[in-house]
Parts: C-alpha cells; structure tokens; sequence
C-alpha cells in the first residue's frame, strides 16, 4: 500500500496568514493526488484534485501542488472558515489511502 | 444538486450484520463510480471499497480490512448504492460515508455520513 505522510499534524496561524501543509507519497503517485477539507461533525469536501485543479466553488485562496511523492496545500491567506483539518489522498492506485490528517486552528 | 443520504446505521454486536444505503440523485447514477469511506471516531479517512458503472463492467474492489467480510452492491432502478457488512467487528466501528468517484480519480461529492457502533 502506499502510505501518504501529512506534515504538520496540527498548525495554528492567524487570520491573513499564508498556510501550506505537505503531503508525502511514499512512492511517485504522479499527480493523483487529492485535497479534503473536513469541519467537524460534517462530511470532508473535495478542494483540489489531480494535485492542482481546484474543484469548483472552492475559493481561490486555496491551492495545490507537487507531482511525484511531494505535494503542496496552500492557503495564502487565512480565513476565519478555514479552521477544519485537512486530508490529502492518493489515486494512483488501490487502496486509495488517505494521510493522517492536518488539523488547522486560528490563533 | 448532487444529493447523497446514508441510512441504516446502528448498534450491532459482534459478528452482526447491517445494510447500510445511499440514495441519490441529482446525476445520472447509473454513469457514477461509487464509493464508502468510513471514520472511526477521532480517526482519519479509510475506502471501505468502490463499484464502477455497469458499463465498465461493474466490477468492485475493497479495502484489506473489509474484504470477504463486506459487499458493495448498487440497484440503478432506485439510484441507490448499498454496503452489507457481515462479520462486523468492533473495529468497524465509523461513520461511513458514500461518496462519488468522479473522472480525475476524485471522492468529489459525500453524503452526510451515517453512524455504525459496534459492541456488545
């Protein structure tokens, strides 16, 4: 299986801030590489996909990037409705695995 | 919209059964890959297993954890996707969710989740 490594597992960083939270492939994944945000006691919603896309209806302020097994969420500036954790995800093959997770707060 | 709803978690006890359900709508289910993530409580994201369309055969594939023990099937008469779970053990024990497998290889849109408790 191939395991994918989130760093940090929790941040915690001011309203404006520029964010980026890493995901490691520990294998090359290409660019099937994918970006939840997950708010507590809701479901995870889809941001990024194929390492750069940005799905539809997610703000702007989000981007992704990396290919290969090094990979790249950004916020580059920090909202209020941010705080959520987040998720990155391989595609590449099955099983379809997920990282631990990286838990962001507002200071 | 696309509309995803869970039903049919509960308690069970060891070595149970349960059918979970999604209803869809607002796509043409029978063109969709689908698929059921769960959470454990506190815990991050795992792919129960995924259904390709009819056309492509329908074929399954299922996580290691579940595999024999888990069945995905869908009835595209009803736009519906189901998960019966046999052999529950308490560490199946999440919140599983369905979710669309859309082209890009992306879990892009999710159903609210329902809850799975399994105990004695």
């Amino acid at each position: 299986d191939i395991q994918m490594t989130q760093s940090p597992s929790s941040l915690s960083a001011s309203v404006g801030d520029r964010v980026t939270i890493t995901c490691r492939a520990s294998q090359s994944i290409s660019s099937f590489l994918n970006w939840y945000q997950q708010k507590p006691g809701k479901a995870p919603k889809l941001l990024i996909y194929v390492a750069s896309s940005l799905q539809s209806g997610v703000p702007s302020r989000f981007s992704g990037s990396g290919a290969g097994t090094d990979f790249t969420l950004t916020i580059s500036s920090l909202q209020p409705e941010d705080c959520a954790t987040y998720y990155c995800q391989q595609s590449y093959n099955t099983p379809r695995t997920f990282g631990q997770g990286t838990k962001v707060e507002i200071k | 919209e696309v509309h995803l709803v869970e039903s049919g978690g509960g308690l069970v006890k060891p070595g149970g059964s349960l059918r979970l359900s999604c209803a869809a709508s607002g796509f043409t289910f029978s063109d969709a890959w689908m698929s059921w993530v769960r959470q454990a409580p506190g815990k991050g994201l795992e792919c129960v297993g995924l259904i390709k369309n009819e056309a492509e055969g329908g074929a399954r594939d299922y996580a290691a954890p579940v595999k024999g023990r888990f069945t995905i099937t869908r009835d595209d008469s009803k736009n519906t996707l189901f998960l019966q779970m046999n052999s529950l053990k308490t560490e199946d024990t999440a919140v599983y969710y369905c979710a669309t497998f859309g082209a890009g290889r992306k879990f892009d849109y999710w159903g609210q989740g329902t809850l799975v408790t399994v105990s004695s």
